[in-house]
């Protein structure tokens, strides 16, 4: 079974701050992806990466950057948090079959 | 520009009677697309996918169509059961570029007992 989790579960900010999301994956996929979610807007991605040290552009990468050191951890980085970064994130992989699968989530509020 | 569009954002069905869910797609080079299915606070889950070259794809009480002509896929789920109470979201990609997956805004399912 894959397993993907994501370091925190719930988490609280305040503005301007500097904030870290972690993801860890056993299943040697190469791909990773950040999404996040809100309402009506479904699932959109920041960033992903296909390899060590790579990265790419989601559709909205604005305000968050990624770290990708070693094959099984993909860090989202908030580099000054501010509330419109208030979601829900989602860690994924990519497996053989092309289906993704999920940590499960972290809700983040910035205050 | 979204690329994948679900319409509905709810839907509520009488528990036992068929669910239609509805995605369409805009971008002709999507060539896979998937039904992820989402509980509060937890991660999507993988339920059922489909390559362009098929058009029905059928898992227990899953299926999927893919109308490549009309850009238009459904998920139909029957006969529904309280426990497919969930948000259930599309997606598709190219598998011969970037591999990575176009999420649609999802549709809130409510089965009614």
């Amino acid at each position: 079974d894959v397993k993907v989790t994501q370091s925190s579960r719930y988490l609280v900010k305040r503005t301007g701050e500097k904030v870290f999301l972690e993801c860890v994956q056993d299943m040697d996929h190469e791909n990773m992806f950040w999404y996040r979610q809100d309402p009506g807007l479904g699932l959109r991605l920041i960033y992903f990466s296909y390899d060590v040290k790579m990265k790419e552009k989601g559709d909205i990468p604005e305000g968050y950057s990624v770290s990708r050191e070693k094959k099984e951890r993909f860090s989202l980085i908030l580099e000054s948090a501010s509330t419109n970064q208030t979601s829900m994130y989602l860690c994924a992989t990519l497996g053989q079959l092309f289906e993704a699968f999920f940590g499960q989530g972290t809700r983040l509020t910035v205050v | 520009d979204q690329q994948v569009k679900q319409n509905s954002p709810s839907l509520s069905v009488q528990e036992g009677r068929i669910s239609i869910l509805n995605c369409d797609y805009t971008n002709s080079m999507f060539d896979y697309f998937l039904w992820y299915k989402k509980y509060p606070a937890e991660g999507p889950t993988f339920l059922i996918s489909i390559s362009s070259i098929k058009d029905k794809n059928e898992d227990g009480r899953f299926t999927v169509f893919l109308n490549k002509s009309a850009k238009h896929l459904s998920l139909h789920i029957v006969p529904s059961q309280p426990g497919d109470s969930a948000v259930y979201f599309c997606a598709a990609s190219d598998k011969s570029g970037a591999q990575k997956l176009v999420f649609g805004q999802g549709t809130r399912l409510t089965i009614n007992p």
